[in-house]
């Protein structure tokens, strides 16, 4: 079992609808949860962080964690084309707070 | 700011030959991370240095060596390189407190 699982995708949303994106980690133990965005031939970027349970809201960003069920999700409202892009899910873990990635879920938001 | 700095950018080897990559962080972080990224696959670890002086194997470390200079640097060396090593490598750096990753902007290597 990998330690962090994405549903590769692509998801295809239409402009406007909500796009929902989904994680689930191995680790029990996990401490820390992010999401990153990666544009084609660019670097992941930070877009959200989350470390308890519950919602947590950025703009048109919300992160989702339980950790009863070791899932994490991110939604994103009133999606634009802008938002297309691979989106990186990643779990801190361990004594030494390792960063590990899932392989990533391809979101396309069409006009 | 400069953040996080990687050498070189673009890099065409032919199998057999040696190269290193560099990494450089100016925020003080004590945690360095080394990832390749191949399609579909997301970001692998390769190797992770919680600190100045220690290294830890990461997901995919065969075929390579790492070395932490100091605090600011963080090298990934490819001994004889392979075919199989074609890929885009990201360093990527942390605080202890605080696992934020900031990356650098990715070096592109191919191997013929």
């Amino acid at each position: 079992q990998k330690e962090v699982e994405q549903n590769s995708g692509p998801l295809s949303v239409p402009e406007g609808a909500i796009a929902s994106l989904n994680c689930t980690y191995s680790d029990r133990g996990s401490q820390s949860f992010f999401w990153y965005r990666q544009y084609s031939g660019k670097s992941p970027e930070l877009i959200m962080s989350i470390y308890s349970n519950g919602d947590k809201e950025d703009g048109r960003f919300t992160a989702q964690l339980n950790k009863a069920s070791q899932y994490v999700s991110l939604l994103i409202r009133d999606s634009q084309p802008s938002d297309s892009a691979t989106y990186l899910c990643a779990v801190s873990s361990g004594g030494y707070n390792k960063l590990i990635f899932g392989a990533g879920t391809r979101l396309a938001v069409h006009p | 700011n400069a953040g996080v700095t990687q050498t070189p950018k673009f890099q065409v080897l032919k199998t057999g030959q040696s190269m290193t990559l560099q990494c450089a962080q100016d925020m003080n972080h004590n945690s360095m991370y080394w990832y390749r990224q191949d399609p579909g696959m997301g970001l692998r670890l390769i190797y992770y240095s919680a600190s100045e002086g220690t290294t830890d194997k990461g997901e995919v470390p065969n075929g390579y060596n790492v070395s932490r200079l100091n605090k600011r640097e963080f090298s990934l060396r490819l001994e004889s390189a392979a075919p199989s090593q074609t890929s885009v490598y990201f360093c990527a750096s942390h605080s202890t407190a605080n696992t934020e990753a900031f990356f650098g902007q990715g070096t592109r290597l191919t191997v013929v």
